[in-house]
């Protein structure tokens, strides 16, 4: 079955660090994956998405992601972190091209000052 | 994009009761879904509300307890029946943009079953 794998639950940097959250995905195929980003009380945001192409690809708020399929990882990244970015965020894969979308266990991420 | 109105936004409700959950498009969509979200977890997909069919619903979920309508291409409704209180949870609404692979998401139902 298709899975997503989001090692970190949560994770805790200083404003202005860089990023890196991890998603690995079970599928035999290349899947459509996504980030979304879901900040308290509200709803879910798309950061990015990836489908083909250019592997490394360009999201909103200063994120990028790089789909590596020798990994089966699509991991999320921001060279400078701000307060604001502090949020739940998911990896999700829509591996059956339906639109419907599984998602990871999502990664908690806390911005110290 | 898609905008998506869900009512209510949250709600507290008796054990045994009901509730039933609007979402709305602002355009007309072919796909919609349905996603349930439990305390400190991820989401989890319950069915894709077909327009003039019955839901096709994933496994764990049934028709009895969460009965989905979707009468037209821009409106669904999905009712939590017999509530207790392991049906506390966000639900979600999400549709397909038409023409875009991606996924846009109402603001979610906070239910608290008490």
């Amino acid at each position: 079955a298709q899975s997503v794998t989001q090692p970190d639950i949560h994770i805790t940097v200083s404003e202005g660090a860089s990023l890196e959250l991890r998603c690995n995905y079970s599928y035999g195929a290349t899947p459509y994956l996504f980030w979304y980003v879901q900040s308290p009380g509200q709803g879910l945001q798309l950061l990015l998405k990836y489908f083909s192409g250019d592997t490394l690809v360009q999201g909103i708020k200063g994120f990028e992601a790089e789909f590596k399929r020798s990994q089966s990882s699509f991991n999320l990244r921001k060279p400078s972190v701000h307060w604001s970015d502090a949020a739940e965020y998911f990896c999700a894969v829509d591996s059956g091209n339906t639109g419907k979308l599984i998602f990871g266990q999502g990664t908690t991420l806390q911005v110290k000052p | 994009s898609a905008v998506i109105s869900q009512k209510p936004s949250r709600d507290i409700c008796q054990r045994g009761t009901s509730l039933t959950i609007q979402c709305q498009v602002d355009s007309q969509v072919t796909m919609m879904f349905w996603y349930r979200q439990q305390p400190g977890q991820s989401l989890t997909l319950i069915a894709t509300a077909n327009q003039g069919s019955e839901a096709t619903y994933e496994s764990g979920f049934v028709i009895d307890k969460f009965p989905i309508s979707r009468p037209n291409l821009t409106f669904s409704t999905l009712t939590v029946s017999n509530m207790s209180p392991e049906d506390s949870s966000i639900y979600l609404c999400s549709v397909e943009g038409r023409g875009q692979r991606e996924a846009f998401f109402g603001q979610g139902t906070r239910l608290t079953v008490v």
